[in-house]
């Protein structure tokens, strides 16, 4: 089974600010990388897919990179709904989700 | 509109059953695949279980391997998830997710069940 780790697990930040989350899988997976936001209480929503290509209606302050087994989400500059939990999740072999980095206000 | 709409949730005993439904309108569900995911209260994203968009193709995590099962009516664009022989650890909110690309493009609000006795 593919093993995926997300750092940091809790990230403080403030607006504004510039905000990389890292996901590594424990196998080559390509660019098989989905990067998912989850607000409290609500479903998750895709943000980018294929480790780099943005959901359509996603702000562009939102990026993804890597490929292999080390892949980043950057936030750009962080706004007041970006405040949440994100997970990456692989699709190179069935399903795979990291545990989660929150975001939360500084 | 994308909707998915899950159903069937509620308070099991050990042992017991229960049957979720997810609900899909907005799209052609018979041309997509779609996946059940959940989430313990307080912790992450769990992957449960796939079904291909004929329903000929099922694949399940192990936590959940001879308990679960998925099929889909695509006549009636639904999709269901029958869970046997429930634990404490079932406990969760179980969401249906459409599938495009491999990757969950849209979720359902989410169904709780709560496995205790």
């Amino acid at each position: 089974d593919i093993q995926m780790t997300q750092s940091p697990s809790t990230l403080s930040a403030s607006v504004g600010d510039r905000v990389t989350i890292t996901c590594r899988a424990s196998q080559n997976i390509s660019k098989w990388l989905a990067w998912y936001q989850q607000k409290l209480g609500r479903a998750p929503k895709l943000l980018i897919y294929r480790a780099s290509s943005l959901k359509s209606g996603v702000p562009s302050r939102f990026s993804g990179s890597g490929s292999g087994t080390e892949f980043t989400l950057t936030i750009s500059s962080l706004q007041p709904d970006d405040f949440a939990t994100y997970y990456c999740q692989q699709y190179n072999s069935l399903w795979t989700f990291g545990q989660g980095t929150k975001v939360e206000i500084k | 509109e994308v909707q998915l709409v899950e159903s069937g949730g509620g308070l099991v005993q050990p042992g017991g059953s229960l049957r979720l439904s997810c609900a899909a309108s907005g799209f052609t569900f018979s041309s997509y695949e779609m996946n059940w995911v959940r989430q313990a209260p307080g912790k992450g994203l769990e992957w449960v279980s796939y079904i291909s968009s004929s329903g000929m193709t099922t694949h399940y995590a192990d936590s959940v391997k001879g308990r679960f099962t998925i099929s889909r009516d695509n006549a009636k664009n639904s999709l269901s998830l029958q869970m046997n022989s429930l634990r404490a650890e079932d406990t969760a909110v179980y969401y249906c997710a459409r599938t495009s690309e491999m990757t969950f493009d849209y979720w359902g609000q989410g169904t709780l069940v709560t496995v205790s006795s």
